[in-house]
């Protein structure tokens, strides 16, 4: 199993600033992921977060909008840049493990973003 | 592009009613996986379907993958509060083993 902690867990920001997101794990894992969801909604992945080179980015989302960084196995950021209304959301984090028959993926608890 | 629909979108029911949760798509996947998360927390993972016509049964909850592994859907049996949530199911998509794509989601209040 995996147990993940964002850091914060909510946020109001003013349009044109920036914030980053945090995301530990308790353990070493090799692929950790990014996740944007509208309240009572479903969950879109923006990319994926590789250890020691450049994130993957889904369609519709670009480096510069969402600098991600890994530094190590058990840590992630992801920047949130140049903030609009539109980006407010729930930002999660989230990593799989590799099980003896089956992965499993795990989720953080999120960070409610409000932009004004 | 894979897309996975689900309905209802919404549902609320009373206690100890039945209810069935609908997970299509056109394509093929090779499993399914059904979540559950409640507000304030991530989704956490109920049940993984890979074998077409598969059934599991998770106390009060049945999820059965269809036998063309393009749809799956999950059965709860005499629902309680607790069962309260947002479902989601979710796939690999295009036969990738690293990332998921999800459903459009099914809101299920469970009233006492």
């Amino acid at each position: 199993s995996a147990v993940i902690s964002q850091k914060p867990s909510r946020d109001i920001c003013q349009r044109g600033t920036s914030l980053t997101i945090q995301c530990q794990v308790d353990s070493q894992v090799t692929m950790m992921f990014w996740y944007r969801q509208q309240p009572g909604q479903s969950l879109t992945l923006i990319a994926t977060a590789n250890q020691g080179s450049e994130a993957t980015y889904e369609s519709g989302f670009v480096i510069d909008k969402f600098p991600i960084s890994r530094p190590n196995l058990t840590f992630s950021t992801l920047t949130v840049s140049n903030m609009s209304p539109e980006d407010s959301s729930i930002y999660l984090c989230s990593v799989i493990t590799t099980g003896p028959s089956t992965d499993t993926q795990y989720f953080g608890p999120g960070t409610r973003l409000t932009v004004l | 592009t894979q897309l996975l629909e689900q309905s209802p979108q919404f549902l609320s029911i009373q206690e100890g009613e039945n209810l069935t949760v609908y997970c299509n798509s056109s394509s093929v996947f090779s499993s399914l996986q059904w979540y559950r998360q409640e507000p304030g927390e991530g989704p956490v993972l109920l049940v993984t379907v890979v074998t077409g016509g598969e059934v599991k049964k998770l106390k009060r909850l049945t999820f059965q993958f269809g036998d063309a592994r393009k749809d799956s859907s999950l059965h709860i049996t005499a629902a309680q509060p607790g069962d309260t949530g947002l479902y989601l199911c979710a796939g690999p998509p295009g036969g990738a083993t690293n990332k998921l794509i999800f459903g459009t989601g099914t809101l299920l209040a469970v009233q006492p």
